[in-house]
């Protein structure tokens, strides 16, 4: 079990500029979340995958933002003509079908630091 | 809605000292409950979870937690504070299957230790 995989762990990149990160999720996990954190708060539920169908976007998930998981394995978030806005840490968690609705663990990754300047 | 309302948003504690991390929910159902904590510049580590089995919750590194439906608390706490156990602190509730099982993160606490 090597755990929740994110790359890259940092990237500083140019107001307008697009920038993707991508996620390995632990093998046996069909459910994928993407979530993002800002300095001194929790972190906001960004997205979902069951497999590869994504099944739910927040409402903080403007349309710049997309996210896919086309073979049920890994994940990309990419963030089209970045804002400073934008700058904050990028969390993708795994688990199994269920979530934590049946008190499933849901296991993060070390997160993807974005820095829009 | 699910929510959860972390009542501190800092702690602070002499090393060996008890740690009382408080937290309050609201859910229209049963929810699962848990405890993260976060270290500087790492991922989420979940500390333990409810589930709807006992009340009295144990997890890692001696931390606890007790589900109290009557004042819909899910407090943290530990015996002696250890250096090791300053990081940030967040309770966190479950969505229904429905609504993807995703977790509902409150603002979060963070814990100094003092030496």
């Amino acid at each position: 079990d090597t755990g929740v995989s994110q790359d890259p762990r940092h990237k500083i990149t140019k107001r307008g500029q697009n920038v993707t990160f991508r996620c390995d999720p632990i093998s046996e996990h069909n459910r994928l979340y993407w979530y993002r954190q800002t300095l001194g708060q929790g972190p906001e539920f960004l997205t979902y995958f069951q497999n590869e169908a994504q099944l739910e976007k927040s409402r903080l998930l403007s349309d710049r933002f997309s996210a896919e998981r086309p073979k049920g394995s890994f994940s990309t978030l990419e963030i089209q003509r970045t804002e400073q806005g934008d700058s904050a840490m990028y969390l993708c968690a795994s688990s199994t079908s269920s979530g934590a609705a049946s008190g499933n663990t849901i296991y993060f990754g070390e997160g993807s630091w974005l820095t829009v300047v | 809605a699910q929510s959860v309302t972390q009542l501190d948003s800092h702690v602070s504690v002499s090393e060996g000292t008890p740690v009382l991390l408080r937290c309050n929910y609201s859910s229209s159902y049963s929810p699962s409950l848990f405890w993260y904590v976060q270290h500087p510049n790492k991922g989420l580590q979940l500390l333990l979870k409810y589930t709807s089995a006992a009340t009295l919750v144990k997890g890692i590194n001696g931390f606890e937690a007790e589900f109290k439906k009557s004042e819909t608390s899910f407090h943290l706490t530990k015996p002696s504070a250890h250096m090791s156990d300053a990081a940030e602190y967040f309770c966190v509730v479950s969505a229904l299957y429905n609504q993807g099982g995703k977790l509902i993160f409150g603002q979060g606490t963070e814990l100094s230790v003092k030496p």
